[in-house]
C-alpha cells in the first residue's frame, strides 16, 4: 500500500481554518485520497474522499496538489467538537473489498 | 437510518474465558470489517467478511481469534481464552459495495481482560 505522511498534531483556534495536509509521495494513478477522523472514544468517521479534483462537503474541502503527491484537508471553521485525531488513507479503486489502513494521523486540538 | 451497531459497548472477561463482539451492519450493507485499536496506537484491520464467506482474513492473530458473518444475524467476532494483551477496542464497520465504498464504523466494544 502507498503510505502517508501526516504531521503528528496541529492546534487551531475556535472558529478559524484549518488546513491539515498529507504527502503521498508514492501514490498510483488508481489511488483515491480518503480522509477519516476519530474523535475521543468513538469509532473512526468519513470526512471525505477524491481522486483528481477538488471536492467540498458540508464537513470540510479537500485540495488535492496537481501532481496528487500531496493534499490538505480544510476544515472552514473549526469548532470544539472538531478535534479530532484526522487520517488520510489511500484506497486503490481497483481493489475489491479493499481494508483501510491507517496511520498514526494527526490530532487537532482546538481551542477555545 | 440506524448506523452500525456493536454491542456489548463494554465487556469484561477474565483470562481465559471468551468474548463474543457482535456487529450489525446498516441496512442494505452486506460488507464487514472488524479493526482493533490497543491502547495509544492506531487502528489495525483484522478481517473482512461477506455474507457467510471470509474474503479477508489477513490481520487476524493465527490462533484464537475467529470470525463468522452468517446469512441471518450479526457478525461475530470470537476471541477464546483471553489474554491480558487482548484489552483493546474493538470496532466493526460496513460497506454496502466492495470496490472502495466508504466504510461506516460501529461505536466500537471496548474490552478489558483483567
Amino acid at each position: 500500500d502507498a503510505k502517508t505522511t501526516q504531521p503528528n498534531s496541529m492546534e487551531s483556534n475556535e472558529e478559524e481554518p484549518v488546513h491539515l495536509p498529507c504527502n503521498h509521495s508514492t501514490i498510483s494513478g488508481t489511488d483515491y485520497i480518503h480522509w477519516y477522523r476519530q474523535l475521543p472514544s468513538q469509532g473512526p468517521e468519513y470526512v471525505i474522499h477524491g481522486l483528481t479534483s477538488n471536492v467540498n462537503n458540508r464537513m470540510a474541502s479537500l485540495a488535492i496538489a496537481e501532481d496528487r503527491k500531496s493534499s490538505t484537508l480544510i476544515l472552514h471553521r473549526a469548532t470544539l467538537r472538531d478535534a479530532a485525531v484526522y487520517y488520510c488513507i489511500l484506497r486503490d479503486g481497483r481493489a475489491a473489498g479493499n481494508k483501510l489502513t491507517f496511520g498514526g494521523g494527526t490530532r487537532v486540538l482546538v481551542k477555545p | 437510518n440506524a448506523g452500525v451497531m456493536q454491542n456489548p459497548r463494554h465487556l469484561v472477561r477474565r483470562r481465559g474465558q471468551e468474548a463474543r463482539l457482535r456487529c450489525s451492519p446498516m441496512k442494505g450493507h452486506s460488507h464487514v470489517y472488524w479493526y482493533r485499536q490497543l491502547p495509544e496506537e492506531g487502528l489495525k484491520f483484522m478481517v473482512y467478511l461477506q455474507k457467510e464467506n471470509i474474503i479477508d482474513e489477513s490481520g487476524m492473530p493465527k490462533e484464537r481469534f475467529s470470525a463468522e458473518f452468517p446469512k441471518e444475524g450479526p457478525s461475530i467476532l470470537r476471541i477464546q481464552q483471553v489474554v491480558r494483551g487482548d484489552s483493546a477496542a474493538y470496532f466493526c464497520a460496513s460497506s454496502r459495495r466492495s470496490s472502495g465504498d466508504t466504510q461506516y464504523f460501529g461505536p466500537g466494544t471496548r474490552l478489558t481482560v483483567l
